[in-house]
């Protein structure tokens, strides 16, 4: 059972510049979600997607944008990005929502805006 | 809304020792609880889960955790510490109608002495 990939493991990009970042769910999984790690923080919901619809967001702003495909992988994009965009990017997936099951993360996406 | 708020950012025990995370949640509906780990450079592992089953949960690596309605509290307990626990943990909270919604604390570090 190949579980939840991520990539890139790091990036480094320059204030203004748009990124995308990729998720590949654990096998059966059907449900995405994004969350951004600052330093020292803890893990912030973005959003989820759902059998390739967005199923629920957080607090973040429309620059943060994603896709879910047919085969369940994820995209990440953050456009115009600011320095406060720094942070592990984690994606987790579960079999469906609205499931107990508990969310399984990738190691993450470590992104530097300087 | 639902929320958590981890009490102590940096716990510091001898091995061996008693480990106590202390973790309050905040929710309208009944929660789901869980309690995480992170290791460094690494994403989120799941140690336990609350579901309104049996209050006393038992986890991986010798880890429990008790829901306590009354004090809206669920503290996660080891009974003697080992130098692998050290990590950063994270109690969260979600509901039934979105499981993978999950609201994370801002983590604790623990720290084993020899």
């Amino acid at each position: 059972e190949t579980g939840v990939t991520q990539s890139p493991t790091h990036l480094i990009k320059t204030r203004g510049q748009q990124v995308t970042l990729r998720c590949s769910s654990q096998s059966g999984h059907n449900t995405v979600s994004w969350y951004q790690q600052a330093l020292g923080q803890g893990p912030q919901f973005i959003f989820q997607y759902y059998r390739e619809e967005e199923n629920g967001r957080g607090n973040f702003p429309p620059r943060f944008s994603g896709l879910q495909f047919p085969n369940y992988s994820s995209e990440l994009n953050v456009n115009a990005l600011e320095l406060d965009d720094s942070a592990l990017y984690l994606c987790a997936s579960s079999p469906q929502d609205g499931d107990n099951s508990p969310l399984h993360f990738g190691n993450g996406t470590r992104l530097t805006v300087t | 809304a639902q929320s958590v708020t981890q009490l102590g950012s940096h716990v510091s025990v001898s091995e061996g020792a008693l480990v106590l995370l202390r973790c309050n949640y905040s929710s309208s509906v009944p929660p789901y609880l869980f309690w995480y780990v992170q290791y460094p450079n690494q994403g989120l592992q799941l140690l336990l889960k609350y579901t309104s089953a049996a209050t006393l949960v038992k986890g991986i690596n010798g880890f429990e955790a008790e829901f306590k309605k009354s004090e809206t509290s669920f503290h996660l307990t080891k009974p003697s510490a080992h130098m692998s626990d050290a990590a950063e943990y994270f109690c969260a909270v979600t509901s039934y109608s979105s499981a993978s919604k999950i609201i994370f604390g801002s983590g604790t570090r623990l720290s084993i002495r020899p």
